[in-house]
């Protein structure tokens, strides 16, 4: 069975201060990874995903398959940046989302 | 971008109604939708998956008699909590995929708060 893990309930940085968002994933094939971001009172959005390998906001993310790893990073974070943010994978052939259980950045002035 | 839209945002029930909640995609035809549950603090779990014009499939410990999906069109998917009770009280959010087989992109719906009373 597939499963994401995010270990950091809550991550709190700095405005300006690089940040990485943990997450790692289990699944024996080739898996699509999603980072989706949540803002506050607002749904659920993609943010990126490995396929595009585009820097979105900021937002970098590397798929290690050595790792099972899929961190999201940013140089330097932003007040704005604060939201939810879920890490997510769909199996090869699946149309199903499997999502972490989501790490909350809060950004500092 | 695509847009998703849940009707109602939030309703509040009496033990043992009924409530249906709609989730639309607005401007592109879904043939699958997902119906999440989203507990507070807490990830989204995938109840089920509801296919236009046949049964919905559903996550194992979900059960499908309490919570009906009907996809009768290709931009209208519902779920109904039948006999609600104060367990079934949740965020439920429903998300549609866009795209084709190399960029699909799923969007979600604002969400439903449902509360039993």
């Amino acid at each position: 069975a597939q499963r994401v893990t995010q270990p950091e309930k809550l991550l709190s940085v700095f405005k300006g201060a690089p940040v990485e968002l943990k997450c790692n994933y289990s699944y024996s094939g080739s898996p699509e990874l999603f980072w989706y971001v949540q803002y506050s009172r607002q749904r659920l959005q993609l943010l990126l995903r490995h396929i595009s390998r585009e820097s979105i906001k900021g937002f970098t993310a590397d798929l290690n398959k050595g790792e099972t790893s899929f961190h999201l990073k940013k140089p330097f974070a932003q007040e704005e940046d604060s939201a939810m943010y879920y890490c997510a994978l769909r199996a090869g052939g699946s149309e199903k989302l499997v999502f972490g259980k989501g790490t909350k950045l809060t950004v500092n002035p | 971008g695509a847009v998703v839209s849940q009707h109602p945002s939030w309703v509040i029930c009496k033990s043992g109604t009924s409530v249906k909640i709609e989730c639309r995609s607005l401007d592109f035809q879904a043939t699958t939708m997902f119906w999440y549950r989203q507990f507070p603090k807490q990830s989204l779990m995938l109840m089920a998956t509801s296919n236009e014009g046949s049964k919905a499939t559903y996550e194992q410990g979900v059960e499908k008699d309490k919570f009906l999906i009907n996809h009768a069109s290709l931009t209208l998917s519902t779920l109904t909590v039948t006999s609600a009770h104060p367990e079934d009280s949740s965020f439920y959010i429903c998300s549609a995929d866009r795209g084709g087989a190399w960029n699909t992109e799923a969007f979600f719906g604002q969400g439903t708060r449902l509360t039993v009373v």
